[in-house]
């Protein structure tokens, strides 16, 4: 079935330190590809999103690229803040998964540090 | 605003007893699901309904059951029969079910007391 894979966290960078998420997935059809945010004791919020190969989603300074040929979908941000410690998820959504509309990664822990 | 609600942010349950989580949303959509959350699992469907008066077992539906009886609103009961409820509790909507993006809830906090 389909299924998510990001690198292991915790992450730990410095204020205004590059950011690198890694996420790569297994899926049947072509899925769209989504980040999702979630800061300590909330919910999931919807960070950016990519429908088709090449598309490059972007909001509040992270990028991500749909890449097809190496089935990845990495968060980049160039200057992390404070504000932006939390738990990032990467997830896909396929019409070929079955039951599961939204299939997660388990989500990579980012603290920042000033 | 536009949004989706949970109640309460944080629930206690004794052993043997039934639970009502409580999700709401005002943004007229038909699709609506329920996920748990625990450390490092990242998140797993329980239930999941495309459209009122309609939903359907989920990864993890064992020991859960939920409603959908108005189009705002999917409540989630963890039955007794659920013998690991400890979890993070999140409810999402979205536009329809072909719709892909979904939006999430602020969750509810489940302890066993």
């Amino acid at each position: 079935g389909d299924s998510v894979t990001q690198m292991e966290g915790p992450v730990t960078l410095s204020e205004e330190a590059f950011l690198t998420i890694n996420c790569t997935y297994t899926a049947t059809g072509y899925p769209s590809l989504f980040w999702y945010v979630q800061y300590p004791g909330e919910g999931l919020q919807l960070l950016l999103k990519a429908t088709k190969a090449d598309d490059k989603g972007s909001n509040k300074g992270f990028e991500a690229t749909y890449r097809k040929e190496t089935t990845s979908f990495h968060l980049e941000k160039g200057s992390v803040q404070v504000s932006d410690s939390a738990v990032y998820f990467c997830a896909l959504s396929d019409g070929n998964s079955g039951n599961t509309p939204l299939v997660f990664g388990k989500g990579t822990r980012l603290s920042v540090i000033a | 605003d536009g949004g989706i609600t949970q109640s309460p942010k944080y629930l206690f349950r004794k052993e043997g007893q039934n639970v009502t989580l409580s999700c709401e949303q005002n943004l007229n959509h038909d699709a609506m699901y329920w996920y748990r959350q625990d450390p490092g699992q990242g998140l797993r469907l329980i239930y999941y309904s495309q459209i009122v008066n309609d939903f359907q077992k989920g990864d993890i539906a064992e020991g859960y059951s939920v409603s959908r009886e108005k189009k705002e609103s999917f409540p989630l009961t963890v039955t007794s029969a659920q013998k690991n409820p400890t979890a993070f509790y999140l409810c999402a909507s979205s536009a329809t079910w072909a719709a892909k993006t979904q939006y999430f809830g602020p969750g509810t906090r489940l302890l066993v007391l």
